[in-house]
């Protein structure tokens, strides 16, 4: 299973940028790179996923080395509540293809200040 | 749409009982994945059905069980409950599991004392 390694912590001035990093240097040509987020032990939100090219929606930018070993979430202009913690997770299928399970690390804790 | 629901949200057990939760994916989610969160461990993989069947396994002892109906509700039990056994239990759905997004309800958490 491809591991991914993230930054245990990270902060950010509210209305600026936060870009979290990840690496995932052994993942394979078939598995996405998935971001989640998780606000005081409520459940899991998900974020934006890729497989090789930058994606964008309405809550963030992933941002995918070429060589697809590492990743950046980037949260454009954050806010107090974006204060969570991040994962950032390989997603791995079973070899046969049928059915998966989500990985997750111990994930970055973001801290937006004022 | 609806967005996934668990119940109960909290739940308070003595050790050697047993529990059960429940889970109700999002409209026209057939997989259903469930995790367990703790402050040691952090977020890990329980099990995932589709279909009324099993599908995926994680790495938890047989006391962790679960079944899934054919409305893709689904549950997941614990027996002989361990003080250990204290968690926020998560369940997520998607589509098919098989490269789609999960959405995960709030979780319902577990004091066991």
């Amino acid at each position: 299973d491809a591991k991914t390694t993230q930054p245990t912590s990270m902060d950010c001035a509210e209305g600026r940028a936060a870009n979290l990093p990840c690496n995932h240097s052994t993942i394979s040509g078939n598995e996405y790179v998935y971001w989640y987020r998780q606000i005081h032990s409520q459940g899991p939100q998900y974020i934006i996923h890729g497989l090789k090219n930058n994606e964008t929606n309405e809550m963030a930018s992933l941002i995918i080395t070429e060589d697809r070993k590492s990743s950046t979430l980037i949260l454009p202009h954050a806010t107090l509540r974006d204060t969570a913690v991040y994962y950032c997770i390989v997603r791995v299928l079973r070899l046969n293809n049928q059915g998966g399970k989500l990985i997750f690390g111990q994930g970055t804790e973001l801290s937006v200040k004022p | 749409k609806a967005g996934v629901t668990q119940t109960p949200r909290y739940l308070i057990k003595t050790r050697g009982q047993q529990v059960t939760l429940s889970c109700s994916p999002i409209s026209g989610h057939r997989s259903v994945s469930w995790y367990q969160q703790t402050p040691g461990q952090g977020l890990q993989f329980l099990f995932e059905y589709f279909s009324e069947t099993q599908r995926n396994k994680g790495n938890f002892p047989g006391r962790f069980s679960g079944r899934q109906f054919s409305n893709s509700r689904s549950e997941m039990n614990v027996s002989t409950l361990e003080l250990g056994d204290s968690a926020l239990y998560l369940c997520a759905s998607s589509p098919t599991g098989v490269g789609d997004t999960q959405y995960f309800g709030p979780g319902t958490r577990l004091t066991v004392l």
